[in-house]
C-alpha cells in the first residue's frame, strides 16, 4: 500500500541555518504531495503542496519539489527562524477517490537563537 | 470564518468505558475525515465521510470503533469498551471535496487510565 517515510528527528539548528527534511514515498499512480506543520499548542496546518511531477510548492520561505524519479518531496528552507520550531509532516493523497491522506511519522524541528 | 471544531479537547476515562468524540466541520464541506495520532507518530486514517455516508471505513482498528455523520454536518466517533492502546489524539478534518486540501481541527486528546 501507499506509504510515506520521513527522516527521523529531532532536528536542531541554529537560527539562519539551512534546513532540509527528507521525505520519500511509495504509491501507485500519481499521488499529490503535501507538507503539514504543527506549531506548539496549535492544530495541523497545510504548509505547501504539489500535485504533479516537477511541481514546486512554496510558502513562508519553505519549498519542496515533487521528484517522481526519486519518489521524493524534501522540504527546504534557506534560513530558519526560531518561530519555525514545530513538527513537520509529509503526506500523500493517493490516486483513489476518497482523498484520504497517508502521513509520515513527523519530524520535530527545534531552532535555537 | 469558523474552522473545524472538535469536542471535548481533552478526555480522560477509565478502561472499559465508552467515549464519544464530536466534530463540527466547516460549513459546506461535504468530505469529512477522522485520523488518529499516537504519541510520537504520524496520523493514521480512520474513516472518510462523503455527505452522510462512509464509503471508506478501512482504517477503523476494530469493531469497537464506529462513526456516524448526520445532516451532512456533525460527526461523532464512538469507541466502545476503551482500551489503553486507544490513548491518542483524534483529529477530524474537512474539505469541500476530495481534491481540495483538508482543514484540521485541534483534536481530542484521549487518555485511557
Amino acid at each position: 500500500g501507499d506509504s510515506v517515510t520521513q527522516m527521523e528527528g529531532p532536528v536542531t539548528l541554529s537560527e539562519e541555518a539551512f534546513l532540509t527534511i527528507n521525505c520519500t514515498y511509495t504509491a501507485t499512480g500519481y499521488p499529490s504531495l503535501f507538507w503539514y506543520v504543527q506549531y506548539p499548542g496549535e492544530g495541523l496546518q497545510l504548509l505547501l503542496k504539489a500535485t504533479k511531477a516537477d511541481d514546486k510548492g512554496s510558502n513562508k520561505g519553505f519549498e519542496a519539489t515533487y521528484r517522481k524519479e526519486t519518489t521524493s518531496f524534501h522540504l527546504e528552507k534557506g534560513s530558519v527562524q526560531v518561530s519555525d520550531s514545530a513538527v513537520y509532516f509529509c503526506a500523500l493523497r493517493g490516486s483513489g477517490n476518497t482523498g484520504k491522506l497517508i502521513f509520515g511519522q513527523g519530524t520535530t524541528l527545534q531552532v535555537k537563537p | 470564518g469558523a474552522g473545524v471544531s472538535q469536542s471535548p479537547s481533552n478526555k480522560v476515562t477509565e478502561k472499559g468505558k465508552d467515549v464519544e468524540l464530536r466534530c463540527d466541520p466547516i460549513s459546506g464541506h461535504t468530505a469529512l475525515y477522522w485520523y488518529r495520532q499516537r504519541l510520537g507518530q504520524g496520523l493514521e486514517f480512520l474513516i472518510y465521510f462523503q455527505g452522510n455516508s462512509a464509503p471508506d471505513k478501512s482504517g477503523l482498528p476494530s469493531d469497537r470503533f464506529s462513526a456516524e455523520r448526520t445532516g451532512e454536518s456533525v460527526s461523532t466517533l464512538t469507541i466502545q469498551r476503551t482500551q489503553q492502546e486507544d490513548s491518542a489524539v483524534y483529529l477530524c478534518a474537512s474539505s469541500p471535496n476530495t481534491v481540495e486540501p483538508q482543514h484540521f481541527g485541534d483534536g481530542t486528546r484521549l487518555s485511557i487510565l
